[in-house]
C-alpha cells in the first residue's frame, strides 16, 4: 500500500484554469506538507498543516489554497494558473509536530501551465 | 534566511568509486540535518539524519554523514559506490526554532557507471 499518495501523476492545463491536487496519508500521521520543486530542482516548503491546522505558511501566492478536510488529506487548489506554476508539487507527511524526525513524500505531480 | 547549498550538481562515477557530496547551510543556532535521496521512479525517502550526538551519523546502503559545525557543513560520504546508488540526493536542514520547515538544497544528481 501506498503511504503517501497523490493524484494526479501528470496535470497538464492552460493559463487562467483552476485545477486542484490530491494527497492522502494511509500512516496515522499528524502532519502533511506541500513542497514545491521548481526547475532548477530546489524543494520550497509551500504550507504545512497540523490535525487540520494550518502552521505553515509561506510567501505563496494567494492562489494557492490548502484544504485539510482531515488529517489524513490535504489537498491543493490553484486559481488562475500562470505559466510560472509549472513545477512538480511534491506532498509529505510526518509523526507528530514540532521538528519532523522523517518525512514521508508522494510521488509527486507534475504540473504543466501552457 | 536560512539556505542550504549543495555544490556538486551532476557527480559522475565509476562503480567502487569513494563518493562524497557536499552541503552547507546558513543559520548560526542548533540545527537538524538531513540527506534524503530519490532513486529513479521512487519517492524521496530519508538516507540518514543527525540530530545530536556522535557528529558521524550512519545510514541506510552504506551512506554516512560527518557533521562539522565550525564549517556549517554536513557532507555525504560513501566509500566505495554501486551502480543501484545512482539517483537525486538532497541535504535538508531543519533550524530548532522553525518548526517544521524543512530547507533542502539544490540536489545533486549521482550517476555511476557500470
Amino acid at each position: 500500500d501506498t503511504a503517501v499518495s497523490q493524484t494526479p501523476k501528470y496535470l497538464v492545463t492552460q493559463m487562467g484554469n483552476d485545477k486542484s491536487i490530491k494527497c492522502e496519508q494511509n500512516l496515522g500521521h499528524d502532519t502533511m506538507y506541500w513542497y514545491k520543486q521548481d526547475s532548477k530542482k530546489f524543494l520550497k516548503i509551500m504550507f504545512s498543516y497540523n490535525n487540520k491546522e494550518l502552521i505553515i505558511n509561506e510567501t505563496v501566492p494567494n492562489r494557492f489554497s490548502p484544504k485539510s478536510p482531515d488529517k489524513a488529506h490535504l489537498n491543493l487548489h490553484i486559481n488562475s494558473l500562470e505559466l510560472g506554476d509549472s513545477a512538480v508539487y511534491f506532498c509529505a507527511s510526518s509523526h507528530g509536530t514540532g521538528y519532523p524526525e522523517k518525512l514521508f513524500f508522494g510521488s509527486g505531480t507534475q504540473l504543466s501551465v501552457l | 534566511a536560512q539556505s542550504v547549498s549543495q555544490h556538486n550538481h551532476h557527480v559522475i562515477l565509476s562503480e567502487a568509486a569513494s563518493l562524497e557530496l557536499g552541503c552547507n547551510y546558513s543559520y548560526g543556532g542548533t540545527v537538524n540535518l538531513f540527506w534524503y535521496v530519490q532513486y529513479p521512479g521512487q519517492h524521496l525517502q530519508l538516507l540518514l539524519k543527525y540530530f545530536s550526538g556522535d557528529p558521524l551519523v550512519k545510514g541506510i546502503k552504506g551512506f554516512e554523514a560527518e557533521f562539522i559545525k565550525s564549517k556549517f557543513s554536513f557532507n555525504l560520504r560513501k566509500p566505495s559506490v554501486q551502480w543501484s546508488d545512482t539517483a537525486e540526493y538532497f541535504c535538508a536542514v531543519n533550524a530548532r526554532g522553525n518548526t517544521g520547515k524543512l530547507i533542502f538544497g539544490q540536489g545533486t544528481t549521482l550517476q555511476v557507471k557500470p
